[in-house]
């Protein structure tokens, strides 16, 4: 079945750490986009992909990095400059230039201790 | 900037009820996404629509481009639907969508 998977569904990490969240599709899909959601707030875009070895910077960049080295992956490292990196991450997908429907990975939960 | 409301932020209803589920947005879309995540936190797209009207089973999405308003309908409610139901707007670019906050539905058997 095609989707998109993310790994690890749970994450602790002492502070001043980085730690990657693994983001795999295998819909063929080459836009990426890497959200992260808190309560009571929309989804807020960290970064995204349109094609592989390129990405933008999107709301929330800082303290953030990305790689698309292969189309169907799009790993998120969260650095030690992100100032409150506990929340909900989720990844999701879709076919580039065009306006269409955004498939979305079951999510990574950080918990910084 | 865009923004999208949602209303209401919290409903509860019972099993059979028809539930309606609002969002405005304060420009002009492309097209305008309607999303549901379950308590695990994944998400599943709904519908996709930039006018008129779309139905999936008991699910309905209504467009008012001209009201800058949109509406998910869902008939004989179940509590499998009980889930958080967000919109979001893409103000032309699919990369940039702005996400309501969602709405937490609560159906009681």
């Amino acid at each position: 079945d095609g989707g998109i998977t993310q790994s690890p569904k749970y994450l602790f990490r002492k502070e001043g750490q980085n730690v990657t969240l693994s983001c795999e599709q295998n819909l063929n899909h080459d836009a990426m986009y890497w959200y992260r959601q808190d309560p009571g707030q929309g989804l807020r875009l960290i970064y995204y992909s349109q094609i592989v070895n390129d990405f933008q910077k999107g709301d929330i960049a800082e303290g953030y990095s990305v790689s698309r080295e292969k189309k169907e992956s799009f790993p998120l490292t969260v650095t030690s400059a992100q100032k409150n990196p506990t929340a909900f991450y989720l990844c999701a997908s879709n076919l580039a230039g065009y306006t269409g429907e955004l498939f979305f990975g079951e999510g990574s939960r950080l918990t910084v201790l | 900037k865009n923004e999208v409301e949602q209303s209401p932020q919290n409903l509860t209803a019972q099993e059979g009820e028809f539930i309606t589920i609002n969002c405005s947005y304060s420009v002009g879309i492309s097209a305008l996404h309607w999303l549901q995540q379950h308590p695990g936190g994944g998400i599943v797209s709904l519908f996709m629509l930039s006018s008129g009207k779309k139905k999936h089973g008991r699910l309905i999405a209504t467009i008012n481009i001209q009201e800058k308003h949109s509406s998910l309908h869902i008939t004989a409610s179940h509590p499998r639907d009980s889930a958080v139901y967000i919109c979001a707007e893409s103000g032309g670019s699919n990369y940039k969508l702005t996400f309501g906050k969602g709405t937490l539905l609560t159906v009681n058997p």
